[in-house]
């Protein structure tokens, strides 16, 4: 099975921060990947598809870009609300996910 | 669009089985491939098996195969997801979810905590 890989567990930011997360797959996926983002006690929610192709509705501020093995979730300019776990996913057949980041205030 | 509302809170005892409902409505079940998400408490994102439409058929992680069972009812657009021989380390809430609009998983359950203890 495909393993994903995030960097890092945990990031401390400020609101008005660039914020990039990484995540790497153990072999090509294409731009087979999603990103989620999942507040305490909630379902996560889609944040972007295709690696870089951002979910309806999703504030421009999230960006997603790679392709193959390597890929980074970017949220330009952090706002309150995005202090959240943020969960990458490639879905090749099986689906794996990885481990997550949490972004928490500085 | 699509919605998804799982049945309610499980207590369990170690080795017994657990059946989480989640019922479609705003589309019908055939038109969607249905999965199954799990969090243990604290813990991270986990798929356990869904619905594969290259295949057709539905697969399991494998952590999960032997132990666990995803099936439908058309009829009342119900999916369903039984795993049996629970253990402490099964209580985690369950996801159903589901790509729509795009191939990843646009719709979610509430989801379902399975708690298990003597």
């Amino acid at each position: 099975d495909i393993q994903m890989t995030q960097s890092p567990s945990t990031l401390s930011a400020s609101v008005g921060d660039r914020v990039t997360i990484t995540c790497r797959a153990s072999q090509s996926i294409s731009s087979w990947l999603a990103w989620y983002q999942q507040k305490p006690g909630k379902a996560p929610k889609l944040l972007i598809y295709k690696a870089s192709s951002l979910e309806s509705g999703v504030p421009s501020r999230f960006s997603g870009s790679g392709s193959g093995t390597e890929f980074t979730l970017t949220i330009s300019s952090l706002q309150p609300d995005d202090f959240a776990t943020y969960y990458c996913q490639q879905y090749n057949s099986p689906w794996t996910f990885g481990q997550g980041t949490k972004v928490e205030i500085k | 669009q699509v919605q998804l509302v799982q049945s309610g809170a499980e207590v369990k005892k170690p080795g017994a089985s657990v059946k989480v409902s989640c019922k479609v409505s705003g589309y019908t079940l055939t038109e969607l491939s249905m999965h199954w998400v799990r969090q243990a408490p604290g813990k991270g994102l986990e798929w356990m098996g869904g619905f594969d439409p290259e295949d057709g058929e539905t697969i399991y992680a494998q952590k999960f195969q032997g132990r666990v069972t995803m099936t439908e009812d058309t009829s009342t657009d119900t999916a369903y997801m039984e795993l049996s021989s629970l253990r402490s380390e099964d209580t985690a809430v369950y996801y159903c979810a589901t790509p729509g609009d795009t191939p990843a998983f646009d719709y979610w359950g509430q989801g379902t905590l399975v708690t298990v203890s003597s």
